[in-house]
């Protein structure tokens, strides 16, 4: 079965300060994708990144960059200068082969910028 | 950009009564999902549709949920005698023909049983 767990449940950080959000992530298939989604205060879900478990080539965009591990099953995700804009709560998910095209979400990071 | 939207943003029903949300997939998508979210708690995913027909269920989705694709443009989600438990953001997505492509998530309906 499934399973995605971000252990941070909220974090706090001051404005230009750098922050790493935790994905870790469970499943017997191998061939899975694994996803980044951004939940803002306005309440819409917004897909922020898609990596498929052949590729742990780690991306970078913008102020967004993600690292993916296999060897730990670990898909983090990393704010760099962070912005109050970035305050949202962020959910890691995953599909697989088991889970037909469905996506499995973790219980989300709630992250708050000070300014 | 295409997106997914929603309708209504809000609805407030008495339990037991039936209710229905409404939803337009990205026009050139094939794939329709439901999600439901419990405030506070994780993203679930309800239903998955294709092809005129349920892809694939969770076990929340039981006998009181249906879905339907009624025209070429619209894909709704019924709850026929709703529980105060269903009360939640229900997220509709849609994704195009490939499988593990990324889903596109409408801004919710967010629905409150009294």
């Amino acid at each position: 079965a499934q399973k995605v767990t971000q252990a941070q449940t909220e974090i706090s950080v001051v404005e230009k300060e750098d922050v790493t959000l935790d994905c870790v992530y469970e499943t017997r298939d191998t061939t899975y994708y694994l996803f980044w989604y951004k939940q803002p205060p306005s309440g819409e879900l917004v897909f922020l990144i898609r990596r498929n478990s052949f590729d742990e080539q780690n991306e970078i965009s913008g102020r967004y960059s993600w690292n993916f591990q296999k060897s730990t099953s670990s898909f983090n995700f990393t704010i760099t200068a962070s912005q109050v804009v970035d305050s949202a709560v962020y959910f890691c998910a995953l599909i697989d082969q088991t889970g037909a095209n469905n996506l499995f979400f973790g219980t989300g990071t709630r992250l708050t910028v000070i300014p | 950009e295409p997106e997914v939207t929603q309708t209504p943003s809000h609805q407030v029903t008495q339990m037991g009564q039936e209710v229905i949300l409404r939803c337009v997939p990205i026009s050139n998508h094939l794939y329709f999902y439901w999600y439901r979210q419990i405030l506070g708690q994780k993203v679930e995913f309800l239903v998955s549709f294709y092809n005129n027909e349920i892809s694939e269920k969770s076990e929340i989705f039981d006998d009181q949920f249906s879905v339907e694709r009624p025209d070429g443009s619209n894909f709704t989600l019924k709850i026929r005698s709703t529980k105060l438990e269903d009360s939640a953001m229900y997220f509709c997505a849609s994704s195009d023909g490939q499988a593990f492509r990324p889903q596109h998530f409408g801004d919710g309906t967010r629905l409150s049983i009294l």
